[in-house]
Formats: structure tokens, sequence, C-alpha cells
């Protein structure tokens, strides 16, 4: 079966430090690619990175970065130098064959001043 | 900028009501998908389009129906509220079968009383 978990509901983090939010993921598919989202309290999803199943090098996006270990079936977000405005519910998400997208439960930030 | 726009950020309606949540993207994207989102829950996908008058169900399609007469709107119905369809429905749009990023709309917060 195809599914994401995301095993840690909520995680505090005090401002300018690195946080790492986990995921792992199940497929039988060789073709995949993995994403974090990123959604505020006003609602809205916001796509912050993505990782292709062939890729060969972690992606990277300003603060953030994407450690994929395709052995474990992990693809954890990092960010680094935590900012008040990163406080928000972080969803992994991982794209199938046909394109759809199956997410996990989402993690809770908060960061602390 | 891609643009997804909901008809409505919050509606309220009363349990055996017709409801109609609708969908616009103005990037000419051929995939539109809604999704519920429930507390511990994440994300999950009800019904898609990869087409004009296509449509995919999802996950959890029970209780909703939808339509795609304009490659721009996809629609959510709900053809007799219930209590149980209260959350959070967020639609989104993409481009292609191999889709990259999905494009999501602010959300509409549905409570059935």
């Amino acid at each position: 079966a195809q599914k994401i978990t995301q095993t840690q509901p909520g995680m505090f983090v005090q401002e300018k430090e690195a946080v790492t939010l986990d995921c792992t993921y199940d497929t039988s598919d060789p073709s995949y690619g993995l994403f974090w989202y990123k959604q505020p309290s006003s609602g809205e999803m916001i796509f912050l990175i993505y990782q292709g199943s062939y890729d060969q090098q972690n992606a990277t996006e300003g603060r953030y970065s994407l450690n994929f270990q395709k052995a474990r079936k992990s693809a954890n977000l990092v960010i680094s130098a935590s900012q008040l405005g990163d406080s928000a519910m972080y969803f992994c998400a991982m794209r199938v064959i046909g394109g759809k997208l199956i997410f996990g439960q989402g993690t809770e930030l908060s960061v602390k001043p | 900028d891609v643009k997804v726009t909901q008809s409505s950020r919050y509606l309220v309606k009363r349990t055996g009501e017709k409801v109609f949540l609708e969908c616009v993207q103005d990037m000419d994207h051929e995939n539109m998908f809604w999704y519920r989102q429930d507390p511990g829950l994440g994300l999950r996908l009800i019904y898609f389009s990869y087409d004009v008058k296509m449509k995919e169900k999802g996950d959890i399609p029970e209780g909703y129906s939808v339509s795609r007469e304009k490659k721009e709107r996809f629609s959510l119905i709900l053809e007799s509220a219930s209590t149980n369809q209260t959350s959070m429905y967020l639609c989104a749009s993409s481009s292609g079968t191999a889709a990259y990023e999905q494009y999501f709309g602010p959300g509409t917060r549905l409570t059935v009383t």
C-alpha cells in the first residue's frame, strides 16, 4: 500500500536553531516524487521543496533541505535557522503514478522566541 | 503566478442541503483535485480530473460528486450534506500527467449543522 507517515504531531524549536521534521513513505512504484508543503494558520498550502526518486542529490531551497534516504524510505525536512514565521503545519506528500498526491498526517511546528 | 480560487472561505449549511463548492484556476492546468482536510488525518483526496468532463474517484468519494464542464473550473457537490462532512475543503491544480507540483486554493471551511 502507498502511504506517507509523519510520526511527530507537534514539535517545538527555539528561534535560530535547526529542526528536522520526519517523514517515511511506502511505495512499490519505481518512480515517485516527494514534496513538503507548509500550511500557516491562514490555511493556504505553500509548496516548499521537491525530491524525485531518481535524484542523486538531496534537494535544497534556501533554508529548507530534504534529507532523502531511499533505502530507509525516508524524506525528512530540515529547516535551518528557524524563524517565528516558520510556525505552521507541515505536510509531507508523495506523488504516485497518475499524478495523485498522498499526504501524511502533518506536523505542527512551533518556533519559540 | 498560478492562482487557484475557491468560491467561499467559510460556509455554513444545514443537514440535507445540496452544497456546491467552486474552484477556478487561471493557468490552463489539465489536472484538478479536491481534498478534504481533517485534524490528524492530513489531506485526503475526494475526486480528481485530468480533463474537461473527466473525473476519477479518489480515496473518499462517498457522499460527493464533481463536475468539470470547463477546463478552468472544478466543482465539488455534496448532494445531501451531513454533519460528518464538516471539514476544510481544498482545491488544487497541476499541469501534465507527471505533475511536478500542485497549486492549492485558500480552502473552504464548511460547517454542516
